[in-house]
């Protein structure tokens, strides 16, 4: 399973308050994305991170922010939730052999926003 | 907009039929995956094939590389209960694109006894 937990993994909170996700793997991978799953979208990329305080955005990157100060660390942090931000969050790691990437996935934090 | 577009978006058949889904786009990957995921867990990796053409089998899935590497499918031989889940395909764009993948929308297979 690639060593990646996350937390919480179910949270319910008010709109307008602030919210973190982490995500924490275990086997010094580089490379760590977040995602965020809505039924007929698959899969859309949040932000991700290529190293210790290196981030970029992903095509779905307005009103969240991330922070990687430790290898082994991803947060995720909604700065004022919103009700569109209601999702399942899945964090993932990647694995490159040769030219193949492959992704490893958490198993999701379930955010509900009222 | 979605770069992969997977069809069907639901297939419900019954055990022992066979089924295919479909994984389409417009642009070339330098790899595509194929992942399966079951309710309140996150995608796991099927498989990973990367050169045109290849044709990968894992048990009663068969999974194939277009030519082209701009499509893929996924076949399932005598499906039996246990193939239920959010089949996902996701593409590498390029070999410097720092490890991200575009995923597809999912198809929806339900196989009942």
């Amino acid at each position: 399973d690639a060593g990646i937990t996350q937390s919480p993994r179910h949270k319910v909170t008010e709109t307008g308050t602030p919210v973190t996700l982490r995500c924490h793997q275990t086997e010094n991978h580089r490379y760590m994305y977040w995602y965020r799953q809505d039924p007929g979208h698959g899969l859309r990329l949040i932000h991700y991170s290529y190293g210790v305080k290196d981030t970029d955005k992903g095509e779905v990157s307005d009103g969240y922010s991330v922070s990687r100060s430790k290898t082994e660390d991803f947060l995720l942090t909604l700065e004022s939730a919103t009700s569109s931000q209601t999702s399942v969050y899945f964090c993932a790691i990647s694995v490159q052999r040769g030219y193949t990437d492959t992704q490893y996935f958490g198993p999701g934090t379930r955010l509900t926003v009222l | 907009t979605q770069l992969l577009e997977q069809s069907p978006q639901f297939l419900s058949i019954q055990e022992g039929e066979n089924l295919t889904v479909y994984c389409n786009s417009s642009s070339v990957f330098s790899s595509l995956q194929w992942y399966r995921q079951e309710p309140g867990e996150g995608p796991v990796l099927l498989v990973t094939v990367v050169t045109g053409g290849e044709v990968k089998k894992l048990k009663r899935l068969t999974f194939q590389f277009g030519d082209a590497r701009k499509d893929s499918s996924l076949h399932i031989t005598a499906a039996q209960t246990g193939d239920t889940g959010l089949y996902l395909c996701a593409g590498a764009v390029a070999a410097d694109s720092w490890g991200k993948l575009q995923f597809g929308a999912g198809t929806q297979v339900v196989v009942t006894p």
